[in-house]
């Protein structure tokens, strides 16, 4: 099956400042990479995805960028503010149920 | 507006005892899964089902067992809790075809004493 890693388990950064977290995945197979955010006590929400056909997305502050050589795949999030601290989870899926394979997560905290 | 709602917010079970988790989604959603998560592991995956009565096995499923009568609601089901089962447990739903999103519900905390 597939194998997602993902780097760092924790990251803090100043208020400001570009947070970027790192992910790899296994099977070349895999064609769908979405990011969800987990506030603290929420549930995990989308915040953004990128398909296998594209090499970077932007959605204002965040960004997704894409390598499928190197099967990894970050995430971007640049002039963070506090409500950006949160858990994140990246994800690989080849489709299908649409079957979605977690990274272990990034505690992410952003300092004021 | 996607709503997938869980039965229970916080469960206390004993070791043994048959736990019975529901999630509910009212988006007509095909696809319907049961995740757990735990610190440093991220969210493992039980069961999945895309259609009612139909059910695939994913990461983790020792231990649970699953049930969709009907295509909004889907159970995960602990034949005998242990211990170990402490833990975490989230649903989700995602319509078939290229939508991937999945949507989450609020979560099931469960701990088996």
């Amino acid at each position: 099956g597939e194998n997602v890693e993902q780097h760092p388990s924790t990251l803090s950064v100043q208020e400001g400042d570009s947070a970027v977290i790192k992910c790899t995945y296994s099977d070349s197979a895999s064609n769908y990479f979405p990011w969800y955010k987990q506030e603290l006590g929420k549930r995990p929400q989308l915040i953004i995805d990128i398909r296998s056909n594209v090499g970077e997305k932007k959605d204002q502050r965040i960004a997704v960028t894409l390598n499928k050589t190197a099967k990894h795949f970050s995430l971007h999030i640049t002039e963070t503010q506090p409500e950006d601290s949160a858990v994140y989870f990246c994800a690989a899926s080849k489709g299908g149920a649409n079957n979605l394979f977690f990274g272990t997560g990034t505690r992410l905290t952003v300092i004021p | 507006d996607v709503k997938v709602t869980q039965s229970s917010r916080y469960l206390v079970k004993r070791t043994g005892e048959k736990v019975f988790l529901e999630c509910v989604q009212d988006m007509d959603h095909e696809n319907m899964f049961w995740y757990r998560q735990d610190p440093g592991l991220g969210l493992r995956l039980i069961y999945f089902s895309y259609d009612v009565k139909m059910k695939e096995k994913g990461d983790i499923p020792e231990g649970y067992s699953v049930s969709r009568e009907k295509k909004e609601r889907f159970s995960l089901i602990l034949e005998s809790a242990s211990t170990n089962q402490t833990s975490m447990y989230l649903c989700a739903s995602s319509p078939s075809g290229i939508s991937y999103e999945q949507y989450f519900g609020p979560g099931t905390r469960l701990t088996v004493t």
